[in-house]
């Protein structure tokens, strides 16, 4: 069965940098784009960006451009969205989600990630 | 990107329903048919319930469906149960290329 799973909750210090990660089981890996989301406390859903089936393609969300880097690690089907220049603000759930990229490309999210709770606290 | 405008919060008794609705505007909700809806509830993640504006994942009850007239897309819920009780959130593709979500509508069952 499909399954993202994604790392556990994290720490960081305003002005760090934060990496989260994001395993693909039960499907062709390679056929998905991987998109990032985030959910402040109380808030709603913000769309952050995707990276591309092949792993070479990102599309950040103007919101977080030059502050977001995702990458993809095909060996071991994971995918990770690096944050830096953290602030208060950025504290959050950050979710991965998949679309489909090939045989049709999807624009809806059918399997998320469980989350990851990213504190920013000196 | 601004969000999707949703109302904050819907109520309605058991066995009625509701339609929550999704103002975007000609960039997004109005330009493709690429509407979606997420159920989530607290401390989950969101869950598909609407894809491609009026399509239904299977698995999802046929009770929840979907409909969406130039720039605002609805989510109606008939034979309103307990179990309905969550948030609900849609989302749209842009001309942008990106995604957009709407502020989330919290739905109490009463």
């Amino acid at each position: 069965q499909v399954q993202l799973v994604q790392s556990g909750a994290e720490v960081g210090k305003p002005g760090a940098s934060v990496k989260i990660s994001c395993k693909a089981s039960g499907y062709s890996f390679s056929n998905y784009y991987m998109h990032w989301m985030r959910q402040a406390p109380g808030q709603g859903l913000e769309w952050m960006g995707l990276i591309n089936a092949n792993g070479v393609g990102t599309n950040y969300a103007p919101t977080f451009q030059g502050r977001v880097t995702m990458t993809r690690d095909t060996s071991t089907s994971t995918d990770y969205m690096e944050l830096s220049s953290l602030s208060s603000d950025d504290t959050a759930v950050y979710f991965c989600a998949r679309t489909q990229a090939v045989a049709g490309t999807t624009f809806y999210f059918d399997f998320w990630g469980q989350g990851t709770l990213v504190t920013v606290s000196s | 990107q601004s969000a999707l405008t949703q109302p904050a919060s819907v109520s309605e008794s058991p066995g009625q329903s509701i339609t929550i609705s999704c103002t975007g505007s000609s960039r997004d909700v109005g330009a493709y048919n690429y509407v979606s809806w997420y159920q989530q509830f607290p401390g989950k993640a969101p869950q598909l319930m609407i894809y491609d504006v009026n399509k239904r994942p299977s698995g999802v009850s046929s009770r929840f469906s979907g409909s969406k007239a130039g720039n605002t897309a609805s989510l109606t819920i008939s034979g309103l149960q307990a179990e309905d009780e969550a948030d609900y959130y849609c989302s749209s593709y842009t001309k942008s290329s990106t995604w957009v979500f709407g502020g989330g509508t919290k739905l109490t069952v009463l």
